[in-house]
This record gives structure tokens, sequence and C-alpha cells, in this order.
């Protein structure tokens, strides 16, 4: 069954803490992204790579780190330097120009 | 980079009433135009884009229109349902493949 499969589902940090969500995709895409959604502000792009080895950030990336060691994986570290990290995380993938296709995502709360 | 600004935040329809949600965008680079829902607690999914090279594309009671020279790109939803009540939101991206978002418009579909 393909798909775009993210971890953990719900996740809740220690101020200071870093934390790493898991993105996995089997879909044979070169692409991924991540977003970051607030309510009331919409996808705003944390992350991106179009190739393994390479990224680029997004208009919302300090605070945030990631890598892309494998075609199928691109996980997202929220550092400790994210003021602001509850939010709800979604990862996606796509094979060039054109439709996403998004993991059920992640949700972040910072206790 | 990329901004999206999308209008109306919120919309209320009477059933069987049709609904418009318009974007605007600002990089005249972008060449790719698709609208997604998402219904309360789910991942967005894509339900009709459209690309730089048409105009105006259907798909059932759905529509997107799009002004390249003014930069402004609308979704169309005609005789609306219980069902339609998600967010709506539409993106523009460019041949980097990253999409920028707009804030998003939650539709409210009254039976």
């Amino acid at each position: 069954d393909g798909g775009i499969t993210q971890s953990p589902k719900y996740l809740f940090r220690k101020e200071g803490q870093n934390v790493t969500l898991s993105c996995e995709q089997n879909l044979n895409h070169d692409a991924m992204y991540w977003y970051r959604q607030d309510p009331g502000q919409g996808l705003r792009l944390i992350y991106y790579s179009q190739i393994v080895n390479d990224f680029q950030k997004g208009d919302i990336a300090e605070g945030y780190s990631v890598s892309r060691e494998k075609k199928e994986s691109f996980p997202l570290t929220v550092t400790s330097a994210q003021k602001n990290p509850t939010a709800f995380y979604l990862c996606a993938s796509s094979s060039g120009p054109g439709e996403l296709f998004f993991g059920e995502g992640s949700r972040l709360t910072v206790l | 980079g990329e901004n999206v600004e999308q209008h109306p935040s919120t919309l209320s329809v009477q059933e069987g009433d049709s609904a418009v949600i318009k974007c605007t965008y600002s990089d005249s680079a972008s060449n790719y135009f698709p609208w997604y829902k998402q219904e309360l607690g789910k991942r967005p999914q894509l339900i009709i884009d459209i690309r730089s090279n048409v105009g105006e594309k259907k798909d059932q009671r759905i529509a997107v229109t799009l002004n390249k020279t003014a930069k402004h790109f609308s979704l169309h939803i005609t005789e609306t349902q219980p069902e339609d009540s998600a967010v709506y939101f539409c993106a523009a991206g460019g041949s980097q493949g990253n999409l920028i978002f707009g804030k998003g418009t939650k539709l409210s579909v009254k039976p």
C-alpha cells in the first residue's frame, strides 16, 4: 500500500528538549516537504528537499533542522531554539512540480 | 519569494448555492495552482489544479479559473452540499516544485 507515513501522531515535549518527527514515503518520489499548520495561518513551508543529500530552507526554517540521507526518509527535528513549537506538522512528497501527497500529520505540544 | 493571499477566511452558504474563493499571488514565475480540501482532523487532499497554459478547468461541480495577467485564480463550487464543508487552501508554485499556500477558507454549507 503506497503512501506517506508520519510518526508519531501525537508528541509532547518539555521546554528545552529537541524532538524528531519521522516521515517515510514509498511512492518513489524525489521531492519531500515539511509544512507547519497553525489555526488561521494556513500551511507554512519549513524545509524541502528535491533530491537525496540536498535540502533548502522554506519560509520558517529557524529552529528546525532536517536531513535527507535516503530517498524514502525526511525527518524533521524541532530544536529548543524554536520559540513556539506547538503546532500540527505535515510532511508531503511529490514526483516533481505538481501534486503534493500529504501524510496524516504529527501534532506536537510543548508542556 | 512567492506570497499568496486568500479570501474570504470564512464563508457560509446554503445548501445548493454556489461558493467562490479567491486567491492572488505575487510571483509571475509561478505556473502551477492547486486547490486542497482539508476536513477536520485529516490531511489536505488535492481537489483540482490548473497550470498557467490554461484559463479554466472543470471537474463536475468544481471549477478553477486563472487570470495570469492579474495574478489571481478562483475556486468555484456549484450546487454545494453539506459534505463540501471543510477548509480549502489555494497554493502557487513554480519550477522549483515548492508550493506556497494561502491561509485557508473555512466553508460551511448549511442544510
